[in-house]
């Protein structure tokens, strides 16, 4: 069975300030993304990971993969307010015959204190 | 363009009633998915489909959950005789043949059984 773990599950941090979420994963795989939500909201995908060594940069956001040590990062630069929300990281077993469902982390609350 | 439509975007219902939730994916989109979050189990897999047929049904929780698609798009989630545990945000994405299995999630409908 999958287990996906991602660690902090809550952070709260000051704006001006770095800090990385990690995602561990329990079984090969070499696809996983990053989704943020917003309270009440769905799902916005952030970043696909697809091999090892990925890397994706999109504004204070960077994400990461190391697929040897089942790893993914999202580090977030400079922390802003807006950036206040869940993220999830999501890994699917590939099977090659389709794309499966996705396995999810329980998600990072984090809040971005002035 | 057009995102993930779900409707209704609330359901309250008693305990033993049936149930119906709808997604409208992205125009083209050949493959849809359905997940249930909640507080206790955070976001889980129920089913995928891949045009009408659905390939995988291992997160279905019990047979009183099915799951249907019309024409390669309009897909139907309905619970029969609804128990207070099924309380959650029922969630639907999509993604497109081309790539790689980055879904694209709407906005949800919360169901609550009382």
């Amino acid at each position: 069975e999958l287990k996906v773990e991602q660690n902090p599950l809550f952070l709260s941090m000051q704006e001006g300030k770095n800090y990385t979420i990690y995602c561990n994963y329990s079984t090969t795989s070499d696809r996983l993304y990053w989704y943020r939500q917003d309270p009440g909201k769905s799902l916005e995908s952030l970043f696909v990971l697809l091999s090892n060594g990925a890397v994706k940069q999109e504004g204070r956001l960077m994400a990461s993969l190391d697929t040897k040590a089942r790893l993914s990062t999202l580090h977030i630069t400079a922390a802003v307010h807006d950036l206040s929300a869940t993220y999830f990281c999501a890994v699917d077993l590939y099977s090659g015959g389709g794309a499966d469902g996705l396995t999810f982390g329980k998600g990072t609350h984090l809040i971005i204190q002035p | 363009g057009a995102g993930v439509s779900q409707s209704p975007s609330n359901k309250v219902t008693e305990k033993g009633k049936d149930v119906e939730l709808r997604c409208d994916p992205i125009s083209g989109h050949t493959a849809l998915y359905w997940y249930r979050q909640s507080l206790g189990q955070g976001l889980e897999f129920l089913i995928y489909f891949q045009g009408n047929s659905a390939p995988d049904k291992s997160g279905l929780p019990s047979d009183r959950f099915s799951a249907e698609r019309t024409g390669g798009s309009v897909s139907t989630l309905t619970i029969q005789r609804t128990q207070q545990e099924d309380s959650a945000v029922y969630l639907c994405a999509s993604r497109s043949r081309n790539r790689v299995n980055e879904q694209f999630f709407g906005p949800g409908t919360r169901l609550t059984v009382l």
